[in-house]
């Protein structure tokens, strides 16, 4: 059975500190990992990950894939109030259903 | 350009009473699809339709039905809502790969 899994659930850090949130999966057909940071509102795309050991950059989010050992993270660094929010993370196929999420992880950043 | 749109933001039903939840994508997209939100679940996929005519059952189908005649809208029925149905409604449309979410639609089922 396909699955996606994220670790932690969730996740409570001071401002300043890093955070490393891990995902997980076995996916028939895979075809891409996004992650998505989901506010009050609608998830909103943060990186889409194709190739094993490539880094994806932007500010201070990170994310690299490793296609062999079937994993994501999504890094953090000097996190802010701001990054509070839930991360998810999906998975694309080639076929059928496109995209399968995980549960998400929930991070607090407290001042 | 106003990407997918999501009618009702908020909507309060009795149980057994149906409803039609409305999405529109104005980005040509083929791809789109409705999912559900529960705490502690993720997104869970309902239906999807990979061009007009065609839709297809996700994870969670049942109470749920969905028609796709043009490419621009996709609404998700249900027909008679249960208190098991209250949650936060996303949909979706997809292109190379990058999902875009509508702003949500808030249903209580009481």
């Amino acid at each position: 059975e396909d699955k996606v899994v994220q670790s932690p659930l969730s996740l409570v850090v001071h401002e300043g500190d890093t955070v490393t949130l891990n995902c997980s999966y076995e996916v028939t057909n895979f075809r891409s990992l996004l992650w998505y940071k989901q506010g009050k509102k609608a998830p909103t795309f943060l990186f889409m990950l194709t190739s094993s050991g490539i880094e994806k950059k932007s500010g201070r989010l990170s994310s690299i894939l490793d296609k062999k050992e079937l994993f994501s993270i999504l890094n953090i660094t000097a996190t802010q109030t701001g990054d509070s929010a839930i991360y998810l993370c999906a998975v694309d196929r080639t076929t059928g259903n496109q995209f399968y999420f995980g549960t998400g992880t929930s991070l607090t950043v407290i001042p | 350009n106003a990407g997918v749109t999501q009618t009702p933001k908020f909507q309060v039903l009795k149980t057994g009473q149906s409803m039609t939840l409305q999405c529109a994508q104005d980005m040509n997209h083929e791809y789109m699809s409705w999912y559900r939100q529960d705490p502690g679940m993720g997104l869970r996929l309902i239906h999807y339709s990979v061009g007009a005519g065609i839709t297809d059952q996700g994870e969670v189908p049942n109470g749920y039905n969905v028609s796709r005649s043009t490419t621009e809208d996709f609404p998700l029925r249900l027909l008679s809502a249960a208190p098991s149905q209250t949650s936060v409604y996303f949909c979706a449309s997809s292109w190379d790969g990058e999902l875009f979410f509508g702003e949500g639609s808030r249903l209580t089922v009481l």
